[in-house]
């Protein structure tokens, strides 16, 4: 089955600075890897998703990029902002007929002021 | 509260008692699911719903039983529960899926649990 691996598991920046998530993947038949976030105490919310017919999207400061062939998708935070600061998870998942998710373990973001 | 909404929000029992949780989605979707979030683990993906027909079960233990009487409701009950089932509980829904095609999950805010 799918396996995601995710890092760095925590990650402090300055306000202002940019940060960068990486997660890999083992099935080259994912097709679609959404981003979440997390922040403490509410539900995870879809922040940028990308499927495998594209190698980038943006939006405002967040943008993600993915690399099929060596099957991992980063997530690319510039000018972050203390409300920033939450867990983002990583998934991929394929088409089975449902869809099943496959997320990664986490990764902490601190901003500080 | 609009979306996807979860009760209770908080849930202690001991380990020999029953009890449901309850997901409702408003947002008009078609697949219903149930995740367990726990302390330093990825979301673990435990029950998936289409059209009111499970179409995953993912190796969970049968002291959790879902149940899904339509589209909109998602229900899941536990009896005699163990320590380590202590987590988050999060429902989500969305389209269900096509055959070339992926949707939004959408989260509710979750149930605390806590087995003792």
């Amino acid at each position: 089955g799918e396996n995601v691996e995710q890092h760095p598991s925590t990650l402090s920046v300055q306000e202002g600075d940019s940060a960068v998530i990486k997660c890999t993947y083992s099935d080259s038949a994912s097709n679609y890897f959404p981003w979440y976030k997390q922040e403490l105490g509410k539900r995870p919310q879809l922040i940028i998703d990308i499927r495998s017919n594209v190698g980038e999207k943006k939006d405002q400061r967040i943008a993600v990029t993915l690399n099929k062939t060596a099957k991992h998708f980063s997530l690319h935070i510039t000018e972050t902002q203390p409300e920033d600061s939450a867990v983002y998870f990583c998934a991929a998942s394929m088409n089975t007929g449902f869809q099943k998710l496959v997320f990664g373990t986490g990764t902490r973001l601190l901003v500080s002021p | 509260e609009t979306g996807v909404t979860q009760t209770p929000r908080h849930l202690v029992m001991g380990m020999t008692n029953k009890k449901s949780l309850k997901c409702e989605q408003h947002l008009g979707h078609n697949a219903m699911y149930w995740y367990k979030q726990s302390a330093k683990k990825p979301l673990e993906l435990m029950f998936v719903y289409n059209f009111k027909e499970q179409t995953e079960n993912n190796s969970v233990p049968s002291r959790f039983s879902p149940e899904c009487p339509n589209s909109s409701h998602l229900f899941l009950h536990l009896h005699t529960l163990q320590p380590e089932d202590s987590a988050l509980y999060l429902c989500a829904s969305s389209q269900a899926p096509g055959r070339t095609t992926q949707e939004t999950q959408y989260f509710g805010p979750g149930t605390r649990l806590l087995v003792l």
